[in-house]
């Protein structure tokens, strides 16, 4: 039982470039989450999957898209990446959001834009 | 929108005692919880409180007063293993976290 796994751990992109941050959880959850962490700011949410089939904005969505691709996984896709993306990246996910479920965290992507 | 405000940094030796306070805004309140990172790793579930009053769990205990927008963890007995950030999370009502800017605790020996 992995709980929640995150691709790739480390990426270095230039500014403008793409890429996908991989998110899977093995726990059959229905809620999923995107944060971002920066110092000093503590968790942010991007975007979250509420249950498979459906995604939502959170605080800071801009420059981000999300995929829901089944209940297992759900992607965030920088389409061009800025220095201001510079973050790690930390996926989530719980059984039922909201209510307080504990929301279990993957290892995190640490990402540097140049 | 939500806003929590916890302290930035305590500190405290082992064996000691520490609170660390948590105040928010928001709209939409269901519950507060309390996060444990460890420098470099993903965050932990620590504890939960829905309702007034004192949870206790092992050396941790977490409080919440809803009238008074307030909550704090406590940790006794601390250990070195507890240096750690430490962050507050409102659940709200449209299914999401939203997190405090975090508390950095640092046990010395």
């Amino acid at each position: 039982n992995a709980g929640v796994t995150q691709t790739p751990k480390f990426q270095v992109l230039k500014t403008g470039q793409s890429m996908t941050l991989q998110c899977a959880q093995d726990m059959n959850h229905n809620s999923m989450y995107w944060y971002r962490q920066d110092p000093g700011m503590g968790l942010r949410l991007i975007y979250y999957s509420a249950s498979e089939g459906t995604t939502d904005k959170g605080e800071v969505p801009n420059g981000y898209n999300v995929s829901r691709l089944n209940k297992r996984e759900f992607s965030l896709r920088l389409e061009s990446a800025a220095p201001s993306q510079t973050s790690v990246y930390f996926c989530a996910s719980t059984q039922l959001a909201g209510g307080g479920e504990t929301q279990y965290f993957g290892p995190g992507t640490r990402l540097l834009v140049l | 929108g939500q806003s929590l405000e916890q302290p930035s940094e305590v500190t405290a030796v082992e064996g000691a005692i520490v609170q660390i306070n948590c105040t928010y805004q928001t709209s939409g309140f269901y519950g507060l919880s309390w996060y444990q990172q460890h420098d470099g790793g993903a965050p932990t579930f620590l504890s939960y409180n829905a309702l007034d009053g004192l949870e206790e769990t092992g050396r941790f205990s977490s409080f919440l007063s809803r009238s008074d927008s307030y909550g704090y963890l406590l940790l006794q007995e601390l250990q070195m293993k507890d240096s750690a950030s430490y962050f507050c999370a409102v659940s709200s009502t449209d299914s999401t976290l939203t997190f405090g800017k975090g508390t950095m605790l640092l046990v010395s020996p």
